[in-house]
């Protein structure tokens, strides 16, 4: 019930494509959801994070949808740039709690 | 730079050997946690404190502890190494608490473990 399943493992995209990131959870008491993003030989950094209370947040090229019913969310990045090639994490918390991440999505944008 | 200070950035040691990896949050957060990352695998939350004391524990193995100090940096010490304790380990703090981003964590860059 602390899981966070995500996928897909691995994504291709073309440059000025959009990527999509899937993330599924469990626990119902889960009310703050993160997304973050990972360069090689770096810390994670937060992206952009949302709340049970909205469907959706957008910030730049980068959006999440939630779907509080279906207890999923996904990470939508459009117009996908080279640079934007990175490890994406997602993650849920209850509270103060600690972030459950998911095994995370590896990024690959071709130009 | 994400304020969140970690060392050493590299540390090559030997099975049995003991290390202690140092982080000092960003400046205001009350929490710190640890989180393992190894090869290809996500980030395995390890333990987390909150102004000094422990507040939650993850799949952290008795060979390792930590503590969090009055001036709030913490201490991460893995004892016994084995060559699966080969990782990344990061730090994060947060705010820790109700005050607008009580679990927004920000990472440090880690500390890179090799046990030969």
């Amino acid at each position: 019930q602390q899981q966070v399943k995500q996928s897909p493992q691995s994504l291709i995209v073309q440059k000025g494509g959009i990527s999509i990131i899937n993330c599924a959870y469990e626990n119902t008491a889960f009310d703050y959801f993160p997304w973050y993003q990972q360069f090689p030989g770096k810390g994670p950094a937060l992206l952009i994070a949302i709340r049970p209370d909205v469907s959706e947040k957008k910030e730049g090229r980068f959006t999440i949808s939630f779907n509080k019913s279906a207890k999923q969310f996904s990470l939508h990045i459009m117009d996908s740039q080279p640079g934007d090639s990175a490890t994406y994490f997602c993650a849920a918390s209850k509270d103060t709690d600690k972030l459950i991440f998911g095994t995370g999505t590896r990024l690959q944008v071709f130009p | 730079d994400s304020g969140v200070t970690q060392t050493p950035k590299h540390l090559i040691t030997a099975t049995g050997q003991r290390v202690t990896l140092r982080c000092s949050p960003r400046s205001g957060d009350l929490s710190v946690y640890w989180y393992q990352q190894s090869l290809d695998q996500g980030l395995q939350f390890l333990i987390q404190y909150y102004n000094g004391e422990e507040r939650a524990k993850g799949n952290i193995l008795e060979r390792f502890s930590a503590q969090q100090f009055p001036d709030l940096h913490s201490e991460l010490n893995l004892s016994s190494l084995e060559l699966g304790d080969s990782a990344l380990y990061f730090c994060a703090s947060s705010p820790g608490d109700r005050r607008g981003g009580a679990n927004v964590l920000t990472f440090g860059a880690g500390s890179r473990l090799t046990v030969l």
